[in-house]
């Protein structure tokens, strides 16, 4: 049963170009995230946020952004996308302390 | 920092044989370990997690031991179907309470009929 929704499925863009995903879940979680899993499968989180405050934010580029309007929503935005990102952009959901993350199908991104 | 080691990168089985993907950690404490499966086109899918030694998880005739002293957390399943092809990852809770999780790098599962 699919409870966190991600568009688009698949996104195809040049080099310096601006992109933006979309991930809503309908679960009332309160913390959603991003990840990245590159084409080794690789997997590694980008951003947390928790009520709309941003708590984890790893080292990645300054072109990525996360948005979030309320808890339910939690957009990426990628200003002047490079070779490198490529890659697919998994959304992910939690509930307070809870063990488990919710995942979406998934963004892939493909920068030629 | 903490990490996580998946040995096998890929593992080609038949239906009804044993599985074995080898899971590793390095951290301080006790983390809580978990296994995620992903089907094609999907996002990986919590299949279960241990938090203290010796600790048995298991769902879908899955199954690993939390164990402290090897830093282990070995995927089994004593007989798979071709239904169980996915990529299967170890993963490490680290600041758990944050949600973030330490993945290992993947074991592709292929099952012939």
């Amino acid at each position: 049963e699919t409870a966190v929704f991600q568009t688009p499925n698949y996104h195809v863009t040049q080099v310096g170009n601006e992109v933006s995903f979309n991930c809503k879940q309908t679960l009332g979680h309160d913390t959603m995230y991003w990840y990245k899993q590159d084409s080794k499968k690789l997997l590694k989180i980008m951003f947390s946020y928790n009520n709309k405050q941003l708590i984890v934010n790893e080292t990645v580029p300054r072109r990525f952004s996360p948005q979030s309007s309320d808890k339910a929503h939690l957009n990426l935005r990628i200003k002047s996308v490079e070779p490198e990102d490529s890659a697919v952009y998994l959304c992910a959901s939690r509930q307070g302390n809870a063990e488990t993350l919710y995942f979406g199908s998934g963004t892939r991104l493909t920068v030629l | 920092g903490d990490s996580v080691t998946q040995t096998e990168g890929q593992v080609a089985l038949s239906e009804e044989d044993f599985l074995t993907i080898h899971c590793n950690y390095s951290a301080s404490g006790y983390p809580a370990l978990f296994w995620y499966v992903q089907y094609p086109g999907e996002g990986p899918q919590f299949l279960f997690r241990a938090s203290r030694d010796k600790e048995k998880g298991s769902s879908r005739g899955f199954e690993a031991t939390y164990d402290k002293g090897t830093t282990s957390f070995h995927l089994r399943k004593a007989s798979v179907q071709e239904s169980d092809s996915a990529v299967y990852y170890c993963a490490l809770g680290d600041d758990y309470n944050q949600g973030k999780l330490i993945f290992g790098q993947g074991t592709k599962l292929s099952i012939k009929p």
